[in-house]
């Protein structure tokens, strides 16, 4: 498998449901990124991974749990969601370089999430 | 306050009428523009940015700092164009090896036979 690969592709979970979104990537990227994209509001960043150092947490809820244990991996683990929180959710790598102005970030094919 | 608007949710056009997508942004510093694209069941890629002044499947975007915009054209729009298209503004990066995209809403093209 190439590129962002992101499992499950769906999911479905009640809200005392714990449960984990894997992403990985085989690009030899270092950073890593989680975005949210709900009905009619933009792709909105979650977290961002650079390293595998946490560098971005954009006033998400508690009960998002990122984790990003090597540079190929990023996990997103859920619990007590809420019915708002069903979307789309996309992982994106990008290859960092310090000094650059922008690296093309990658984007997996998302996991749909719906939270009854 | 860093922001992308695209105000057209849906463009329904004709085969080989132009397009123009329009997306204006607010940054204060010197921004850098994308476009992304999601064709149907496919995923969101890189469509073009706005510093390669590239052309990319017929598709360009001049960034207008005066008007703040960053419309995509394409002179004879296909079928094969229809898609989600976003427009996407860079912020500060985090530790020189990271980038924020802040993402517009997107806006569909229908590209009409």
């Amino acid at each position: 498998e190439t590129g962002v690969t992101q499992t499950p592709r769906h999911l479905v979970m009640g809200m005392t449901n714990k449960k984990s979104l894997k992403c990985e990537q085989h690009l030899g990227h270092n950073a890593m990124y989680w975005y949210k994209q709900s009905a009619k509001k933009p792709l909105e960043l979650m977290f961002v991974y650079s390293l595998e150092e946490r560098v971005e947490n954009n006033s998400v809820p508690s009960r998002f749990s990122p984790e990003c244990p090597n540079s190929s991996h990023l996990f997103l683990h859920l619990h007590t969601l809420q019915p708002e929180d069903s979307a789309l959710y996309l992982c994106a790598s990008s290859q960092g370089q310090a000094g650059a102005s922008y690296n093309e970030q990658f984007f997996g094919p998302g996991t749909r999430l719906t939270v009854l | 306050a860093q922001r992308v608007t695209q105000p057209e949710k849906l463009l329904s056009v004709f085969k080989g009428a132009p397009v123009e997508l329009k997306c204006n942004y607010s940054y204060s510093g010197s921004p850098e523009l994308f476009w992304y694209v999601q064709y149907s069941r496919q995923r969101l890629q890189l469509l073009l940015r706005h510093i390669s002044r590239e052309s990319i499947k017929g598709f360009t975007a001049d960034l207008n700092k005066g008007e703040t915009s960053f419309h995509l054209k394409k002179p004879f729009a296909q079928e094969e164009d229809s898609a989600m298209y976003y427009c996407a503004l860079s912020g500060v990066g985090y530790g020189g090896a990271t980038n924020k995209l802040i993402f517009g809403t997107g806006t569909l093209l229908a590209v009409q036979p």
